[in-house]
C-alpha cells in the first residue's frame, strides 16, 4: 500500500466550478500534512498547510481527519489559473522528510 | 521568501558521464537540503537527506556510490549523478529547509537530466 494515495484524476471542471480532492494516508503516526500544487516540468510550491481543525485561504479550503487518515481540499469558483497537479504531502513520522502522493491532476476550462 | 535555485535548469549527456548538479539557498541558511528524483507521471521520491558538514542519510534502494551528494557550506549542495545511464533520465528536484523558518522545505525549480 502506498503511504499516501490520491485519485490521479484528471478533474475536468468549468471555469466557476467547486471542485474536491481526497488524499489517505497510511501512517498513523503522522503529523504535518500539506497541500502542493505542481505545474506541468515545474518544481512543486507549497499551496496550504492542513490543520486538525481545517483551515481556508481564499478559495480553497482543507481539511483533516485524523480518525480517518483522510485529507480534502475543496477549491471554490475554480480558475483556469488553478489546472495543475495537486500533491498531497505528509511528513514521514518522527522525521522531517516529506512523503508525496503521485498528485491528482485538475484542468479548469473556460 | 526563501528561494532555492538550481542548476542547470536541464541537461543532455551522453551514457557513461557524470553530471553535477548544484542546489543553492539564495537568502538564508539552508541547515538540511533534501534531493528528489520524480519521473514522468509519477510523485516525488526522496533521495537523500543531507545536513550541512556531514554525510548524507540515503533512501533504502537508493545507490549512494551512484548519487554523490556533497553539502558542504550552508547555502550549497551538489548531486553528482556518476556514470549516468537512460533509466537515470528524470527530474532532480533538491529542497531547503534552514533558518529562520526550520519548519519549510523550500524548493528549487529542479534540473531535467536526459542521458543518451
Amino acid at each position: 500500500r502506498k503511504e499516501v494515495e490520491q485519485d490521479p484524476g484528471p478533474f475536468n471542471v468549468p471555469e466557476g466550478a467547486t471542485v474536491a480532492f481526497n488524499c489517505t494516508y497510511s501512517n498513523s503516526a503522522s503529523q504535518s500534512f500539506f497541500w502542493y500544487r505542481q505545474d506541468c516540468r515545474k518544481e512543486p510550491k507549497l499551496l496550504m498547510s492542513v490543520y486538525s481543525s481545517g483551515n481556508e485561504d481564499g478559495r480553497f479550503t482543507a481539511q483533516l481527519n485524523r480518525a480517518s487518515q483522510y485529507i480534502s481540499l475543496l477549491i471554490r469558483d475554480s480558475k483556469l489559473s488553478d489546472s495543475a497537479t495537486y500533491l498531497c504531502v505528509v511528513n514521514k513520522a518522527g522525521f522531517q522528510k516529506l512523503v508525496f502522493g503521485t498528485g491528482t491532476r485538475l484542468l479548469v476550462s473556460p | 521568501g526563501a528561494v532555492v535555485s538550481q542548476h542547470p535548469s536541464w541537461v543532455i549527456c551522453k551514457s557513461g558521464t557524470s553530471v553535477k548538479i548544484e542546489c543553492r539557498s539564495l537568502d538564508f541558511q539552508a541547515t538540511t537540503m533534501f534531493w528528489y528524483r520524480q519521473f514522468p507521471k509519477q510523485s516525488l521520491m526522496l533521495m537523500a537527506t543531507s545536513n550541512e558538514g556531514s554525510k548524507a542519510t540515503y533512501e533504502q534502494g537508493v545507490e549512494k556510490d551512484k548519487f554523490l551528494i556533497n553539502h558542504a557550506s550552508l547555502t550549497l549542495s551538489t548531486l553528482t549523478v556518476t556514470s549516468a545511464h537512460p533509466e537515470d533520465s528524470s527530474f532532480y528536484i533538491c529542497s531547503a529547509r534552514g533558518q529562520p523558518n526550520t519548519d519549510t522545505q523550500y524548493f528549487g525549480p529542479g534540473t531535467r537530466l536526459t542521458v543518451l
